[in-house]
């Protein structure tokens, strides 16, 4: 158990839906970073927060948003759904902004887009 | 953005033998990373490096930072069936400053053939 907990599980949606996220940190964590996982292109680092605040982008998409909450909770909010969002989206979360790479992974969200 | 080639892409062994798996890349990382993803969960940290050519052993796993720190390399020594699953590489520019994404790896899978 990382410690990293994320919700819901599974996810099944329809295209042009939207669908949100939910990822809570280690105990003590203060970034929090999303990852996409697909069979295709691997991991994909999407954004990373840091105590509430965007730290760094990656390849996430326009339609897709995230914030994380005083209480250090994050939401990945993905919207207009396409078939090829399918994925795994994974939270991680480290001590500090400035990592060292050592990232704990939660369990993922496997969202299914029909 | 930064592409990091591992291979080989799987590997189907006898329990009992050695595996050696690496990760090239085009690009200079500062920190080099392996982490092991079992099916179902998230990936967990295996080995973190830190300085070109620095090698890093933890119990049966043994990682190297190449001397160009373009590449990494991974070895797990006697291979038990619970080393079946994904190996990720990833790597990251920044050493206590950056604060960017991990970039991953397509991963190795290794399956262990009774």
């Amino acid at each position: 158990d990382s410690g990293v907990t994320q919700t819901p599980k599974h996810l099944i949606t329809a295209t042009g839906q939207r669908v949100t996220l939910r990822c809570s940190p280690r105990s003590g964590d203060l970034s929090v970073y999303w990852y996409q996982q697909s069979l295709d292109q691997g991991l994909q680092f999407l954004i990373q927060y840091y105590n509430g605040e965007e730290r760094a982008k990656g390849n996430i998409l326009e339609r897709f948003s995230a914030q994380q909450f005083p209480d250090l909770h994050s939401e990945l909010n993905l919207s207009s759904l396409e078939l090829g969002d399918s994925a795994l989206y994974f939270c991680a979360s480290s001590v500090s902004s400035h990592g060292t790479g050592e990232l704990f992974f939660g369990e993922g969200s496997r969202l299914t887009v029909l | 953005g930064q592409q990091l080639n591992q291979s080989p892409q799987s590997m189907f062994i006898q329990e009992g033998e050695d595996v050696s798996m690496n990760c090239t890349s085009s690009s200079i990382f500062n920190t080099w990373l392996w982490y092991k993803q079992d099916p179902g969960e998230g990936p967990v940290l295996l080995i973190a490096l830190y300085k070109a050519g620095e090698l890093t052993s933890n119990g049966r796993l043994t990682a190297q930072f190449g001397i160009t720190r373009k590449d990494s390399f991974l070895n797990i020594s006697a291979s038990i069936p619970s080393d079946v699953g994904i190996y990720f590489c990833a790597g990251q520019l920044g050493v206590g400053g950056g604060a960017d994404g991990l970039t991953f790896g397509k991963g190795t899978h290794l399956i262990i053939q009774p």
